[in-house]
């Protein structure tokens, strides 16, 4: 049971190139989420995924787009990376909206 | 105004005191989650809680809903107990985290 599986762990990027980062959870939650963590701020959630089929944005979600592929996998895509998208990059999931949330080990994101 | 304000920003404790965190929410909220975060990155929820008092083994987190306020105890701290610790509260169907404390526990 290997929880919640995230990939790549880091990444570089120029400005301008695209990347998916994965997401895959084996707990048969309901729930996924795409977190960014920056240094003096809080968790920002990016988009979730209420249920499988279901999307919707979260409070920075500009320059981002997600796909909850299955119920297991929920994949973040940079279209075209920028700068200010350098950060820590974090998968959860939940069994409901709201509930306890487990989280991935991250993905650090570096876009020069 | 943040909706969530942790306090203290930093704490630096002596091995085997008592650490108390606390967490001020400016929202209603139907819960408040309790995270630890490891220097290594990884995050791991402690505690969900609504009401009253949880303990899970040195470890009590305490909430008050009328004060909008929620602690974090840790009793006979250790060196290993240091982290960053995240409050989180739930309104709607999301949650929205502090900060963050960072706690360093000297031996």
């Amino acid at each position: 049971n290997a929880g919640v599986t995230q990939t790549p762990k880091f990444q570089v990027l120029k400005t301008g190139q695209s990347m998916t980062l994965q997401c895959a959870q084996d707990m048969n939650h309901n729930s996924m989420y795409w977190y960014r963590q920056d240094p003096g701020m809080g968790l920002r959630l990016i988009y979730y995924s209420a249920s499988e089929g279901t999307t919707d944005k979260g409070e920075v979600p500009n320059g981002y787009n997600v796909s909850r592929l299955n119920k297991r996998e929920f994949s973040l895509r940079l279209e075209s990376a920028a700068p200010s998208q350098t950060s820590v990059y974090f998968c959860a999931s939940s069994t409901g909206a709201g509930e306890t949330q487990y989280f991935g080990p991250g993905t650090r994101l570096l876009v020069l | 105004k943040n909706e969530v304000e942790q306090s203290p920003q930093n704490l630096t404790a002596q091995e085997g005191e008592f650490i108390t965190i606390n967490c001020s929410y400016s929202v209603g909220i139907s819960a408040l989650h309790w995270l630890q975060q490891h220097p290594g990155g990884g995050i791991v929820s402690l505690f969900m809680l609504s009401s009253g008092k949880k303990k899970h083994g040195r470890l009590i987190a305490t909430i008050n809903i009328q004060e909008k306020h929620s602690s974090l105890h840790i009793t006979a701290s250790h060196p290993r107990d240091s982290a960053v610790y995240i409050c989180a509260v739930k309104g709607g169907s999301r949650l929205t985290f502090g900060e963050g404390t960072q706690l360093t526990v000297n031996p």
